[in-house]
């Protein structure tokens, strides 16, 4: 059973220009987490998605940041012109459920750097 | 989600047993007490997680404390591959939330 697919795994980005970061789940997780760690920092929630379902946003930064997880394929975090400061892992998780007692598994992580 | 109380670092010798502590003074009956780590540049790894009883698996055992304030991880036989952050994070909700955790040294 394949864990969290994250790609790309390493990601540089102009300035101004777009990012996407693709998470596809553990095989029967129907729910999504993103979390952003920037560098020397600890891992910040971001958004918790279920299928065409956004649960929880109230980690996503307000502007240029969207995250989406449709009926087929992978779930996109989205940043839009990017600035240096977005330069960090972007890491996804995965369960089958939401509640309190499912296990929830990570990825490897995306790496953005913003040059 | 109740706040969790770590060390900051803790250092222990391969071969020997370390033991993370973790405090949750304010934890509610139907949250859980989970454990991940992140060794340097990976994703999180998940490592074990429990509600009021006592939890072993392959990778390490979680004793909870009776009235559910406190627990400890327990590596049996820590090795240099287990350097790392350790979290312990009581979940009430859907979403996990980091604290800093305790970051372990394993030396030789």
């Amino acid at each position: 059973n394949a864990g969290v697919m994250q790609n790309p795994r390493h990601l540089v980005r102009r300035r101004g220009q777009e990012a996407r970061l693709r998470c596809s789940p553990m095989k029967g997780h129907s729910h999504v987490y993103w979390y952003r760690q920037l560098p020397e920092e600890g891992l910040k929630f971001m958004v918790y998605l279920q299928k065409e379902n956004i649960i929880d946003e109230s980690g996503m930064p307000k502007e240029r940041f969207s995250a989406e997880f449709p009926k087929e394929g992978p779930s996109i975090l989205r940043i839009q012109q990017v600035v240096r400061g977005d330069s960090a892992a972007y890491f996804c998780a995965s369960s089958p459920r939401g509640t309190t007692g499912n296990t929830i598994y990570f990825g490897e992580g995306s790496w953005l750097t913003v040059v | 989600d109740a706040k969790t109380t770590q060390p900051p670092s803790m250092d222990c010798a391969e071969g020997r047993a370390a033991n993370l502590p973790c405090n949750h003074s304010t934890i509610s009956g139907n949250e859980y007490v989970y454990w991940y780590r992140q060794i340097h540049s990976q994703g999180p790894q998940y490592i074990i997680h429990g509600l009021k009883n006592n939890e072993t698996n392959e990778m390490a055992s979680l004793i909870i404390t009776e009235d559910r304030k406190s627990s400890t991880l327990i590596l049996p036989h820590a090795t240099l591959r287990d350097t790392a952050v350790y979290y312990c994070i009581v979940r009430g909700t859907d979403k996990l939330i980091f604290g800093t955790g305790t970051r372990l040294q394993v030396f030789p």
